[in-house]
């Protein structure tokens, strides 16, 4: 069975450019998960999809982040324009169920903003 | 606010030694709770969990968690550590009242030294 798995899997971008990261969820899970990770920090947690709805997107940090699962299969985090502090490793999860929530998590995304 | 603190940042041990992270987590409700681990170049893998029951938990490669929930402690040991368990380790906590985002720890890194 395929694995949580994030593309690309490091971008190096301009201040002020756009990057879009994608995640393709284990085949079936429903729920889907954004974390992030600043150096030095903790994993952050970003959003949450159930399916293509947005559960929780509390942990959002502002509005040049944007988070779409069309069709509740892949999701993409579109980041525009992108700041030198949203650097760091994104990483995407998912899950079965809900109760007994058991996350598995991709390899990550290291964005690099320069 | 929920919150996991871990209390090592860093730790040293030389092969055969025991080791024991130590987990706090600040949360009312009914809580799950899981270590993970990032070796090195890999993705965060899941070592192990507690949902319910037994408070001692074991999971892969010879680790154990206990729960003690007095304490709010969640504490990851193994008996005798080798060269391969260098890695990251986070203590990470969700729950249904959080809609399960899972809150982590800002991670401790382990060395082994062969």
């Amino acid at each position: 069975e395929a694995g949580v798995t994030q593309f690309p899997s490091h971008s190096v971008i301009e201040k002020g450019q756009t990057v879009t990261l994608r995640c393709d969820p284990i085949s079936g899970h429903d729920n889907l998960y954004w974390y992030r990770r600043v150096m030095g920090k903790e994993i952050k947690f970003l959003l949450h999809f159930v399916k293509e709805s947005k559960q929780d997107e509390s942990g959002m940090p502002n509005n040049r982040f944007l988070a779409e699962r069309t069709g509740g299969t892949y999701s993409t985090l579109k980041v525009q324009p992108a700041e030198l502090e949203d650097s760091g490793v994104y990483f995407c999860a998912s899950s079965q169920a809900l109760s007994k929530n058991i996350q598995y998590f991709g390899a990550g995304t290291r964005l690099s903003v320069l | 606010a929920q919150s996991v603190s871990q209390h090592n940042h860093h730790v040293i041990l030389s092969e055969a030694a025991s080791l024991e992270l130590g987990c706090n987590y600040s949360y009312g409700g009914t809580v799950n709770l899981f270590w993970y681990v990032q070796y090195p170049g890999q993705h965060l893998q899941l070592l192990l969990k507690y949902f319910s029951g037994d408070p001692l938990v074991k999971g892969i490669k010879g680790f154990e968690a206990e729960f003690i929930k007095s304490k709010f402690s969640f504490n990851l040991r193994k008996p005798s550590v080798q060269w391969s368990d260098t890695a990251e380790y986070f203590c990470a906590v969700n729950a249904n009242t959080g809609g399960f985002k899972t809150i982590f720890g800002a991670g401790t890194r382990l060395f082994v030294k062969a």
